[in-house]
């Protein structure tokens, strides 16, 4: 079975401009999330779709950071524009349902933002 | 409100002993436990988690933890450490929104 998958797996880009990156689920999973991961801490949600409606975005930096998921599959996580602080690691994951506080998460490599 | 405590930042140990890595965690209801552990370079993958029932549970690469609700506890135990056991290892509680919230994460060394 296919894990999550994620691209671009690097990216090098100036304060000011914009990055965009891609997540496809596992087939099947209805539930995907965003998290950030700065150097040295824990995982942080910044979003979570069921299917392709959002259950959480409490913690998305609204004014710079957008994500999409239009056919309850692949998901876009959109930075515009870029600031030094969001230098991290772009975590995707998915599990099969929302509804059970119990379901196993299965994450993606990563995507690995440098803002210079 | 949620929180996970990973107490050590870092751990080293020999290659061959014992392990165990902390996890406090605070949530007024019955939690949802987890371990993660995260290769250099790599996403998350999960080691064990706990939903009810045994407290002792079982997980793979050899790794047990075990719940303690009197001290709000998760410790992830390994009888025997191999060098590939290097690693960061996080605990992460789930909420009753299905939220998962992280611990700051343990960085193994495991010395030859």
């Amino acid at each position: 079975e296919a894990g999550v998958a994620q691209s671009p797996r690097y990216k090098i880009i100036e304060k000011r401009q914009s990055v965009a990156f891609w997540c496809n689920p596992i087939s099947g999973h209805a539930t995907l999330y965003w998290y950030q991961q700065i150097l040295g801490q824990g995982p942080k949600l910044l979003i979570q779709f069921q299917n392709n409606g959002v259950v959480d975005d409490s913690q998305l930096p609204k004014d710079r950071f957008s994500a999409e998921r239009l056919k309850g599959v692949d998901s876009t996580l959109k930075i515009q524009p870029a600031k030094l602080e969001d230098s991290a690691v772009y975590l995707c994951a998915s599990s099969l349902v929302l509804g059970s506080a119990g379901n196993t998460i299965y994450f993606g490599e990563g995507s690995w933002l440098t803002v210079v | 409100a949620q929180s996970v405590t990973q107490p050590d930042i870092h751990i080293t140990v020999s290659e061959g002993a014992s392990l165990e890595l902390r996890c406090n965690y605070s949530y007024g209801a019955t939690p949802y436990l987890f371990w993660y552990v995260q290769s250099p370079g790599q996403g998350l993958q999960l080691l064990l988690k706990y939903f009810s029932g045994d407290t002792l549970v079982q997980g793979i690469k050899g790794f047990e933890a075990e719940f303690k609700r009197s001290q709000s506890s998760f410790n992830l135990r390994k009888p025997s450490v191999h060098w590939s056991d290097a690693a960061e290892y996080f605990c992460a509680v789930a909420t009753g929104t299905y939220k998962y919230i992280f611990g700051t994460g343990t960085r193994l060394k495991v010395l030859a």
